[in-house]
């Protein structure tokens, strides 16, 4: 079975200042799909960023950006000039392409504190 | 579309009673997941249906747990009788193909 690691359970950041959250990841599929969700304190699981593992490119999407080491299963974000309302829950997830096991697996979380 | 579309919002209900929890996912979304997170446990997916159908249901934790999914439309997640380790939020997720999962607000349900 597949599991996803997200070895920080806290992070903090100066707003305006960069963080990278970790994420690692085992499976033997070769195709699959990757993603961070965000959860802020109102609970509501909203996606930022998704990653095709058949991508080479590394996915972006505005201050959000992934670093996708597929050798290594390494799929880590990193967040670009932190805002306040960035500061929530991260949640990493795992996707498998093949039919019968489309469920997402998560990670623990990381909770991002952001400091004016 | 309005999203996926949970209810209730918050549950309190003593223990063994019956929970009823629903869900709208998107329309034209032919996946819909359950799942439900706790602090100790994270999120954890109980079960999930392709075309209404439930392929996985192997994070049922017992069988007080059961969930349908009659149509295309809707969905139900019930607890009978309810326990108060069952107090958790549930959330309902919805997807077209292995495209995004798109997730309702959940509820929270707590079982005194």
């Amino acid at each position: 079975a597949q599991t996803v690691t997200q070895s920080q359970p806290e992070m903090s950041v100066q707003e305006a200042e960069t963080v990278t959250l970790s994420c690692t990841y085992d499976t033997s599929e070769s195709d699959y799909y990757l993603f961070w969700y965000k959860q802020p304190p109102s609970r509501q699981m909203i996606l930022v960023i998704r990653q095709e593992a058949y991508k080479q490119q590394n996915a972006t999407e505005n201050r959000f950006s992934v670093n996708f080491q597929k050798a290594a299963k390494s799929f880590s974000l990193k967040i670009s000039d932190s805002q306040l309302g960035d500061a929530a829950m991260y949640f990493c997830a795992y996707r498998s392409a093949l039919g019968g096991s489309e469920k997402l697996v998560f990670g623990k979380g990381t909770k991002l504190t952001v400091n004016p | 579309d309005a999203g996926v579309i949970q209810s209730p919002r918050h549950e309190v209900t003593e223990m063994g009673q019956e929970v009823t929890l629903r869900c709208k996912p998107i329309s034209g979304h032919d996946y819909l997941f359950w799942y439900r997170q706790t602090m100790m446990r994270g999120l954890e997916l109980l079960i999930y249906f392709n075309n209404n159908v439930p392929i996985d249901d192997s994070g049922m934790p017992e069988d007080r747990f059961s969930a349908k999914m009659p149509n295309a439309s809707f969905s139900t997640l019930k607890i009978q009788p309810s326990e108060p380790r069952d107090s958790a939020v549930y959330f309902c997720a919805s997807s077209f193909g292995n495209e995004k999962l798109f997730f309702g607000s959940g509820t929270q349900l707590s079982v005194l």
